[in-house]
């Protein structure tokens, strides 16, 4: 069975700081896809990223850049010089091939302080 | 822009009282979502519908039914709504191209049952 473990629950960092949310995942295939969504307070989810099983290349989007390493089953995010607007739930995702299921971890509250 | 809309975007029923949720997309995509998220709690996959074949999760309650009566619309029915199904209800879609493809999710719809 697939499975999206976010150990932390809550993050508090002040403007301007690096932060990184983990993300642990469990899967039998060989074949599967990493995500990261965020929900700002309005309750969107938004698409942030999408990896799959043989891309381990790293990846930055201006401010966010996210790791990926097989090894250890972890994509992790990360937020550089972080600002207010970046407070929101983090959720990782994981889904197999030929599944149409995406699994969601817990998700991780991100508060960005002034 | 294409998106994902949901309306409306807050819904009051009274308890037992039937109630439908609405779903529409601009993405002309294959597969639509319906995600129930309770409070400080991950997104839970109720049923989905690829074209017209409809998926329901084992653990989905028979309260939930969901229409689909063409590729841009898809609606969430709770026949007898209780105390219990107060969440945010949000709806996905996504193109399945023989791989995984991500889901774009809407707005949502938050359901407050009294």
């Amino acid at each position: 069975a697939q499975k999206v473990t976010q150990a932390q629950t809550e993050i508090s960092v002040v403007e301007k700081e690096d932060v990184t949310l983990d993300c642990v995942y469990e899967t039998r295939d060989t074949t599967y896809y990493l995500f990261w969504y965020k929900q700002p307070p309005s309750g969107e989810l938004v698409f942030l990223i999408r990896r799959n099983s043989f891309d381990e290349q790293n990846e930055i989007s201006g401010r966010y850049s996210w790791n990926f390493q097989k090894s250890t089953s972890s994509f992790n995010f990360t937020i550089t010089a972080s600002q207010v607007v970046d407070s929101a739930v983090y959720f990782c995702a994981l889904s197999e091939a030929q599944v149409n299921d995406m699994r969601f971890g817990a998700g991780t509250r991100l508060t960005v302080k002034p | 822009d294409a998106m994902v809309i949901q309306n409306p975007r807050y819904q009051v029923t009274q308890f037992g009282k039937p109630v439908t949720l609405s779903c529409s997309q601009t993405l002309n995509h294959n597969v639509m979502y319906w995600y129930q998220q309770k409070s400080s709690q991950a997104p839970k996959l109720l049923f989905h519908y690829y074209d017209k074949d409809f998926n329901n999760e084992a653990d989905t309650p028979d309260n939930f039914q969901s229409r689909r009566p063409n590729t841009s619309f898809c609606f969430l029915d709770i026949r007898s709504p209780g105390l219990g199904d107060a969440a945010m209800y949000l709806c996905a879609t996504s193109s399945r191209q023989g791989v995984m493809d991500t889901q774009y999710f809407g707005p949502g719809t938050r359901l407050t049952v009294l």
